[in-house]
């Protein structure tokens, strides 16, 4: 089964400040990857998805992430952070099969941005 | 815009009475889905709709069911809540997925669902 591990539970940084925050997955088969950012009391909206056209992807909000298979790794960045930034972070491997999709999230990574 | 929404945006009821959630789509997407999502976690999908056809997780309680009177609209009905069924609940749409398997789901912003 496929599955998706993010490190850190919460990532503190200051605004201007680079973001990263981390997720490795585990898949047999090339994976479909998808970031997911989510505000508080609010749905999940996409930040940004790997769709295997390239390596490194663009997002809304000025993210990027990139896929690295030999590290089995698809990081979220942001080379400097914002207020408005600070939120959930969740990435999921999907699962595809007739038809349906099925997300399978890591337990997700709280972005904290202080001044 | 296209849209998931869902009504309504917070929900109270008693222990052990019914109580049903619903959620619309503009998108015309086939496939809908229902996670529940509890507080510091991520969400955790309950069952999903591809067209009318129902295909419920293993692990989702007989508590939950769901209807599908329509393209767009699906609603949740759990029958005898508990204190443990207290959580946000979110609804999601898709494309069909087969053969594109990055097709990404869009998400309502949720019912927040406590229990007294």
């Amino acid at each position: 089964a496929q599955s998706v591990t993010q490190l850190g539970s919460h990532v503190s940084v200051s605004e201007g400040a680079l973001v990263l925050l981390r997720c490795n997955y585990s898949s047999s088969v090339p994976p479909y990857l998808f970031w997911y950012v989510q505000y508080p009391n609010q749905g999940l909206q996409l930040l940004l998805k790997y769709t295997s056209a390239a390596t490194l992807v663009k997002g809304i909000n000025g993210f990027e992430a990139e896929f690295k298979k030999s590290e089995t790794s698809f990081h979220l960045t942001k080379p400097s952070a914002h207020m408005s930034d600070a939120a959930e972070y969740f990435c999921a491997v999907s699962e595809s099969s007739a038809g349906f999709q099925k997300l399978v999230f890591g337990t997700g990574t709280r972005l904290l941005v202080s001044p | 815009d296209a849209m998931v929404i869902q009504n309504p945006r917070y929900q109270v009821t008693q222990f052990g009475k019914p109580v049903t959630l619903s959620c619309s789509q503009t998108l015309n997407h086939n496939v809908m889905y229902w996670y529940q999502q509890k507080s510091s976690q991520a969400p955790k999908l309950l069952f999903h709709y591809y067209d009318k056809d129902f295909n419920n997780e293993a692990d989702t309680p007989d508590n939950f069911q769901s209807r599908r009177p329509n393209t767009s609209f699906c609603f949740l009905d759990i029958r005898s809540p508990g204190l443990g069924d207290a959580a946000m609940y979110l609804c999601a749409t898709s494309r069909d997925s087969r053969g594109r398997g990055n097709q990404p789901q869009h998400f309502g912003d949720g019912t927040r669902l406590s229990i007294l």
